[in-house]
């Protein structure tokens, strides 16, 4: 069964540091979102790429964090400075298209010293 | 999209029924109910999603009312495996959005 995979699946960083996550979704889904996981919450939406094109970054802290999906396949997302408050579970997640099911990685844990 | 409300922890013997509630009141008539769940240190993991016929899978039946203002995930023998935070969210057909809550901790006790 295909699965999305997320690189590394933990990270320790310094604050100040910078970081970064890589997603490959599933071959085919065209939909790619990241999401942020902090400890006892459900996720949040960071942003969602159709293709190569960002469509929703509304949620994203745009001064420290940013995301690219060059080719309209894999994904990175990153952290620079990280902060003490970014320590949590960042999920990616991808679908076919809109309104498909979502299917997530197993996600990359943060924590920021 | 509209709210969801699911009480905070359930516990389930192993091999019987569980049944998990969720409240969505406010629901749209092109909003789908879509149920996760979430086991301890892993990504979310889709369950099912229905409109307002009920549905089942290899994982699960989905119950949803006739006014469609709550619906109910049935496991219908749970195992210890099943232990983990099951998510119930409310999603229009025709957007991405969606709003996890704090979800269903479902523990399932031998």
């Amino acid at each position: 069964e295909a699965e999305v995979a997320q690189s590394p699946r933990y990270k320790i960083t310094e604050k100040s540091q910078a970081v970064a996550f890589w997603c490959d979704p599933i071959s085919g889904h065209a939909t790619l979102y990241w999401y942020r996981q902090i400890l006892g919450q459900g996720p949040e939406l960071l942003v969602q790429f159709q293709d190569e094109s960002v469509v929703d970054d509304s949620q994203l802290p745009k001064d420290r964090f940013s995301a690219e999906r060059l080719k309209g396949v894999d994904s990175t997302l990153k952290i620079q400075p990280a902060e003490l408050g970014d320590s949590a579970m960042y999920l990616c997640a991808s679908s076919f298209g809109t309104g498909y099911e979502q299917y997530f990685g197993p996600g990359t844990r943060l924590t920021v010293t | 999209d509209a709210k969801t409300t699911q009480p905070t922890s359930m516990d389930c013997a192993e091999g019987r029924a569980a049944n998990l509630p969720c409240n969505h009141s406010t629901i749209s008539g092109n909003e789908y109910v879509y149920w996760y769940r979430q086991i301890h240190s892993q990504g979310p993991q889709y369950i099912i999603h229905g409109l307002k016929n009920n549905e089942t899978n290899e994982m699960a039946s989905l119950i949803i009312t006739e006014d469609r203002k709550s619906s109910t995930l049935i496991l219908p023998h749970a195992t210890l495996r099943d232990t983990a935070v099951y998510y119930c969210i409310v999603r229009s057909s025709n957007n991405n959005d969606m709003r996890f809550g704090a979800g269903t901790r479902l523990t399932v006790k031998p």
